[in-house]
């Protein structure tokens, strides 16, 4: 069976140091992999993914994402964090049989001013 | 504003009660999925139809079901409502082709409060 987790409730950053919000997957095979964040009282936005090809994604607001096959990772980075970035991050998984989705449970991104 | 809808926003009922969640996916995605948010379970994927066919199924209970309409709306009825599934329930869409890595995009939620 498919999982995702993410080992970080909670991650408190600086505005402007870089940030890594952690993920790692087990599923059979290959994955899709994508990351979403939710804002508060907001449905989930679509920040970037992983179908195949370079291990290194990049997504929307400056976010990046490295697939890593050997450690089943795929952390969320950013250069530089912003306050407006605090939100919660899913990191999500898909086998290529597309018969299930699962997300991770979530990590509660803090960038402090 | 990511062009799907969901109504209602808000839903109070009673337990025993059935309830109808409505979904209006973006103009031209044919694939809708469902999702139910709470604090202890998490984002839960519950099931997707595609063009009107079932797709794939998740962690969707008996007590659950779903269509989705020749105009490409979805419903979700949610019968012998329990305290348990107060929750918040996301609909997304993805667009035309299906295939299982097109990213989603969600509506606002219709938040089920069961009392």
């Amino acid at each position: 069976a498919q999982s995702v987790a993410q080992p970080e409730d909670q991650v408190n950053v600086a505005e402007g140091n870089p940030l890594t919000v952690k993920c790692t997957y087990s599923v059979s095979g290959n994955p899709y992999l994508f990351w979403y964040v939710q804002y508060p009282n907001r449905g989930l936005q679509f920040l970037l993914k992983y179908i195949t090809g370079d291990n290194l994604v990049k997504g929307s607001y400056g976010f990046e994402a490295e697939f890593n096959k050997s450690q089943t990772s795929f952390h969320l980075k950013k250069p530089s964090a912003l306050v407006s970035d605090s939100a919660l991050y899913f990191c999500a998984v898909r086998d290529r049989d597309g018969q299930n989705f699962v997300f991770g449970p979530g990590t509660r991104l803090s960038v402090l001013p | 504003d990511s062009g799907v809808t969901q109504t209602p926003k808000h839903l109070i009922t009673a337990t025993g009660q059935r309830v109808t969640l409505r979904c209006s996916p973006r103009s031209g995605d044919l694939s809708v999925y469902w999702y139910q948010q709470s604090l202890d379970q998490g984002l839960q994927f519950l099931i997707q139809y595609y063009n009107g066919e079932e797709r794939a199924k998740g962690n969707i209970l008996e007590r659950f079901s779903a269509q989705q309409f020749p105009d490409l709306h979805s419903e979700l009825n949610l019968s012998s409502l329990e305290l348990g599934d107060s929750a918040l329930y996301f609909c997304a869409s993805s667009v035309r082709s299906g295939m299982s890595y097109n990213e989603q995009f969600f509506g606002p939620g219709t938040r089920l409060t069961v009392l």
